[in-house]
């Protein structure tokens, strides 16, 4: 495997279940991100995490819990979540978070909250 | 607070054509870098380039072209001789000063480009 790997790709839930993402990077990196995409919207930082620990948190309510036990390793707990949180999930990761260097980005999971 | 704005929501071109995506940013930041990454159907992004704020030289890579006006705030990205492949999301990103605040990417809403054969 190269690059940034999500698990699932695609995920169907109701408001009462809970799931989680996981993104892998196997590119050495010390920085990693979650990021929301819904239609029409620009993408939406969610979370940052640099060297395991989390540096970023932007606004996001509680039923998003982040989880990063290692640099390679990035988790999204969902949890009673709402239908207007159905988007396109992504994850990315750069060398570090406090220089320039661009983020890589994983091909995402389709999340549907029904 | 940082802003970039994507004034074309949807672009559409024949093949061979040529075709601009315009890009233009809002900073207090005197360093800051600009990328574009592109977005195909299969979901992820991928990046295309990257400029800081003191290199205002335009570069070409093989089809694409970026051209960077600092006098205009823009950042504007050029697909020359366009392929049905070029069909895809193009986003425009900034990141500001990452010694106090880390590499946060402000994006555009993105230009959808649709290449028809």
């Amino acid at each position: 495997e190269t690059g940034v790997t999500q698990t699932p790709r695609h995920l169907v839930m109701g408001m009462t279940n809970k799931k989680s993402l996981k993104c892998e990077q196997h590119l050495g990196h010390n920085a990693m991100y979650w990021y929301k995409q819904s239609a029409k919207k620009p993408l939406e930082l969610m979370f940052v995490y640099s060297l395991e620990e989390r540096v970023e948190n932007n606004s996001v309510p509680s039923r998003f819990s982040p989880e990063c036990p290692n640099s390679s390793h990035l988790f999204l707990h969902l949890h009673t979540l709402q239908p207007e949180d159905s988007a396109l999930y992504l994850c990315a990761s750069s060398q570090d978070w406090v220089t320039y260097n661009e983020q890589f980005f994983g091909p995402g999971t389709r999340l549907t909250v029904l | 607070a940082q802003k970039v704005t994507q004034a074309q929501t949807e672009i559409s071109v024949v093949e061979k054509e040529d075709v601009t995506l315009d890009c233009v940013y809002e900073t207090r930041d005197t360093t800051y870098y600009l990328f574009w990454y592109k977005q195909p159907p299969s979901g992820e992004l991928v990046f295309l380039i990257r400029r800081n704020s003191f290199d205002e030289q335009n570069e070409i890579s093989g089809r694409y072209s970026w051209n960077f006006q600092k006098s205009t705030s823009s950042f504007n990205f050029t697909i020359t001789a366009s392929q049905v492949v070029d069909s895809a999301v193009y986003f425009c990103a900034l990141s500001e000063d990452g010694k106090t605040s880390g590499s946060r990417l402000t994006f555009g809403e993105g230009t959808q480009l649709t290449v028809n054969p």
